[in-house]
């Protein structure tokens, strides 16, 4: 167990939709990371929360979105949903300081299927 | 700049044997070098990581050997038993403690008994 958890785990919904994949860090690390699995492509990054601010952008598409909280949860906004939205969503933490920690924990991740 | 090739794309290793895992770099500012290992429905989990200082780490059966001159990279994994069946992710990243994760495509490792 990573200690990163993320909600839900699975997501069945219809093309067009909005969904919201939730991300809790592990204690104490203030960086969080969405990345994308899919079958094709691999895991892609797509963005970075530092302590609350947008710290890099990835390969993300305009339809995605996603903040960070004060208490360090993160959620990930995905709308108008396609079929190729299909993928695994996986967030990582870090303690992420300008020195010393590099180690990105991986949370169990919340398979999406878009019908 | 920015791409971490890995190979082979599959593999398969008899009990006992040798495991090995290639990847390349071309940005030179990368100073991180990890190994994810991926079991089916799981998220990747880090095995082993290493630094550009140093040529080789070791931590019990798993081996990275870092090359920096040729900027490639490998994992090594000794005596491979089945539960070692897993993709295996190599990445990189910048320096800084900020910087993103940047993943090779994955190898799919099949240990046969």
């Amino acid at each position: 167990d990573s200690g990163v958890t993320q909600t839900p785990k699975h997501l069945i919904t219809a093309t067009g939709q909005r969904v919201t994949l939730r991300c809790s860090p592990r204690s104490g690390d203030l960086s969080v990371y969405w990345y994308q699995q899919s079958l094709d492509q691999g895991l892609q990054f797509l963005i970075q929360y530092y302590n609350g601010e947008e710290r890099a952008k990835g390969n993300i598409l305009e339809r995605f979105s996603a903040q960070q909280f004060p208490d360090l949860h993160s959620e990930l906004n995905l709308s108008s949903l396609e079929l190729g939205d299909s993928a695994l969503y996986f967030c990582a933490s870090s303690v992420a300081r300008d020195r010393g920690a590099d180690t990105q924990y991986f949370g169990p991740g919340t398979r999406l299927t878009v019908l | 700049q920015q791409q971490v090739k890995q190979s082979p794309q599959s593999l398969i290793v008899q009990k006992g044997g040798i495991s090995i895992i290639n990847c390349a770099y071309e940005n030179t500012a990368f100073d991180y070098f990890p190994w994810y290992q991926q079991f089916p429905g799981k998220g990747p989990a880090l095995l082993i990581a290493i630094r550009p200082d140093v040529s080789e780490k070791k931590e019990g059966r798993f081996t990275i050997s870092f090359n920096k001159s040729a900027k490639q990279f490998s994992l090594h994994i000794m005596d491979s038993q089945p539960g070692d069946s897993a993709t295996y992710f190599c990445a990189a990243k910048g320096p800084g403690g900020y910087n993103k994760l940047i993943f090779g495509a994955g190898t799919r490792l099949a240990v046969h008994p």
